[in-house]
């Protein structure tokens, strides 16, 4: 079984551009959760979609934004670019009960110049 | 955004040595996950966990659901050099499909 891919691995964006990364879950898998690694913050969970519709978010400007696709495939963008925007984004995808185990993709690498 | 504590926040152990981390929260969780992350890599799962008091092995891994429901521990045996990297818990409370992430502990091995 394929595991979870992003793309692009790596990007390099100026300030002020907008991005958009993309996330194919693991088949049968229809939770999708995104979150910013930055080594000085760690971890921080944006938002997870289910079933098309995001289901929770977490404490981010509404410049980053995300939409899921009826076959689970999910998009985050990141618009008005910022040099703190600079990090790993990961995504990770589950079967959509609580308590349900999540995996993680190799991440995307943005780089704010 | 909110984390879980986790402790160390790094560790350097010969190898051979046995290691042992915790994590810790101020909310009751119903589900812990731990996982391993190498530099430039997606969080790899190790262990998951779904009862107070449970406690689950994987290999030389072994994990336990704290009593409380408030922490959990991470034991790493015998070690060796490929255990090197960054080990994260996770923690997903009641009524919330959410998981928030520990702060990570380094684990650096000397051969």
């Amino acid at each position: 079984k394929a595991g979870v891919t992003q793309t692009p691995r790596y990007l390099i964006k100026t300030r002020g551009q907008q991005v958009t990364l993309s996330c194919s879950p693991i088949s049968g898998h229809r939770s999708v959760s995104w979150y910013q690694q930055t080594p000085g913050q760690g971890l921080q969970f944006l938002f997870e979609y289910f079933s098309e519709t995001q289901r929770n978010k977490g404490n981010f400007p509404g410049r980053f934004s995300g939409r899921q696709f009826s076959n689970s495939r999910s998009e985050m963008n990141v618009s008005t670019l910022e040099l703190g925007d600079s990090a790993l984004y990961l995504c990770a995808s589950s079967l959509a009960e609580r308590g349900a185990e999540q995996f993680f993709g190799p991440g995307t690498r943005l780089t704010v110049l | 955004g909110q984390q879980l504590n986790q402790s160390p926040q790094s560790m350097f152990i010969q190898e051979g040595e046995d290691v042992s981390m915790n994590c810790t929260s101020s909310s009751i969780f119903n589900t812990w996950l731990w996982y391993k992350q190498d530099p430039g890599e997606g969080p790899v799962l190790l262990i998951a966990l779904y009862k107070a008091g449970e406690l689950t092995s994987n290999g030389r891994l072994t994990a336990q659901f704290g009593i409380t429901r408030k922490d959990s521990f991470l034991n790493i045996s015998a070690s060796i050099p490929s255990d090197v990297g960054i080990y994260f818990c996770a923690g997903q409370s009641q009524g919330t499909y959410k998981y928030i992430f520990g702060t990570g502990t380094r684990l650096k091995v000397l051969a």
